[in-house]
């Protein structure tokens, strides 16, 4: 089976970090995926763990723990522009993407 | 780079009549899928497509067919749209899935559909 959580929003003020946690049960593993998605825009991709660890890209960075079935997005010396919501997906096995019910993040000055 | 378009972007229908929804890609891509998003449920997969000529259910298909006839196309039906079917629908793309065949391969989403059924 397959089971994906996040909580569901958070607020910061500019040039803070905020860590934005996933959970996931699935029987077999492909990877975990994080996206951006603005309001009224489509959801765009951000990063990709299949293994354990950081991975860092400029002020974003993605961690995973497969044994925890857990990742998290960190969002570093956050902008207006991040204001927007995170969401984690998780190839279920079939050539295809389930989606969590992402987590909203409101950056106020 | 029109990426994957999706027309049209708003509609109003009312309960019984039907529709088609069309997505368009031009990169290429194998895999194309169709998603509703609602406030509080994510987005929900309906069907998806390994290649032409293949359609598959995804987690909410009722209600829904399908159709990828050529390869850059796959249509969204509603026979007998319902108010349960109101939300916004994203159709989106890869060029070989996200399962164990490639499993780094991101999803390009069109820009949406507003769907409402009163």
């Amino acid at each position: 089976g397959q089971n994906i959580d996040q909580p569901t929003e958070m607020t910061a003020t500019e040039g803070a970090i905020v860590q934005i946690n996933c959970t996931y049960q699935t029987s077999g593993f492909n990877g975990l995926f994080w996206y951006q998605q603005h309001a009224g825009e489509a959801p765009t991709f951000l990063s990709y763990n299949v293994l354990d660890g950081l991975e860092e890209k400029g002020r974003f960075s993605s961690f995973l723990s497969r044994s925890k079935g857990y990742s998290y997005l960190l969002l570093k010396e956050l902008q207006m522009k991040d204001s927007a919501s995170y969401l984690c997906a998780e190839p279920p096995g079939n050539n295809r993407l389930a989606f969590g019910k992402g987590n909203q993040v409101v950056v106020i000055p | 780079n029109a990426g994957v378009t999706q027309t049209p972007k708003f509609r109003v229908l009312k309960t019984g009549q039907s529709m088609t929804l069309l997505c368009a890609q031009d990169m290429n891509h194998e895999y194309m899928y169709w998603y509703r998003q609602d406030p509080g449920m994510g987005l929900r997969l309906i069907h998806y497509s390994v290649g032409e000529g293949t359609t598959a259910k995804g987690e909410v298909p009722d209600g829904y067919n399908v159709s990828r006839l050529k390869k850059q196309n796959f249509l969204l039906g509603l026979e007998s749209a319902a108010p349960s079917q109101t939300s916004v629908y994203f159709c989106a793309s890869s060029s070989s899935g996200t399962g164990a065949f490639a499993t780094n391969e991101k999803l390009f989403f069109g820009s949406g559909t507003q769907l409402s059924v009163l």
